[in-house]
């Protein structure tokens, strides 16, 4: 069975810190892997979308990784600011075909603090 | 236009009435989606649609009955619906559902049922 597993669940730090968020996957054939930011109450946001022979991929201050052997991948937030809080949601597609290929993993609830 | 829009932000209903939700792209996308989210979950995939036609019913009550009327449009009909049903309904398109493609999420309809 397809899983993404995240972590931390949650974490907080302080505003201007930097931070790395985690996701493990068993998700199988892989096609990509992406994050999302969601604010509160909102929908998800696309930061980064890799597929298999992407290592590194940066959007402003997010910087994703991802190691397609060990089938794991990071989220790195430079310099944190206030509203970057919110959870991140890990996301990997399978290349098996169909709508429903996309894992959802339960996302790391991210809390900037002044 | 990268937007996606839904209407109404909140919803608070009866177990007996009837409403809808609305969901709104231009950006040319022939998939759309829809997902529901409880607090502190990940989205839960309810139904796709490609080019007009459903594709996918994640096997969904029939008090929700969802309707495509054009590439741009897509539409929840909601009725007798339960108290469990409250939630973050979220809808979502992509450019096809084959592929390297980004979803892009509305910001979501907040659903409570009394």
């Amino acid at each position: 069975k397809n899983q993404v597993e995240q972590s931390p669940q949650s974490l907080i730090i302080l505003e201007g810190k930097n931070c790395t968020l985690q996701c493990n996957y068993t998700v199988s054939p892989f096609s990509n892997l992406r994050w999302y930011k969601q604010d509160t109450g909102r929908g998800p946001v696309s930061l980064t979308i890799m597929t298999f022979s992407e290592n590194t991929k940066s959007n402003g201050r997010y910087t994703a990784t991802l190691d397609a052997d060990t089938k794991q991948s990071s989220l790195h937030i430079t310099a944190s600011q206030l509203s970057d809080s919110a959870s991140y949601i890990c996301v990997v597609r399978d290349s098996g075909g169909g709508a429903d290929g996309l894992t959802f993993g339960k996302g790391t609830h991210l809390i900037i603090q002044p | 236009d990268t937007e996606v829009t839904q209407t109404p932000k909140h919803l608070v209903m009866g177990m007996t009435n009837k409403k809808s939700l609305k969901c709104e792209q231009h950006m040319g996308h022939r998939a759309m989606y829809w997902y529901k989210q409880k607090a502190k979950k990940p989205p839960e995939l309810m139904f796709v649609y490609s080019y007009e036609k459903l594709s996918i019913n994640e096997s969904v009550p029939s008090r929700f009955s969802p309707e495509c009327p054009n590439s741009s449009l897509l539409n929840l009909h909601l009725h007798a619906l339960q108290p469990e049903d409250s939630a973050l309904y979220l809808c979502a398109s992509s450019q096809d559902l084959a592929g390297v493609d980004t979803q892009y999420f509305g910001p979501g309809t907040r659903l409570t049922v009394l």
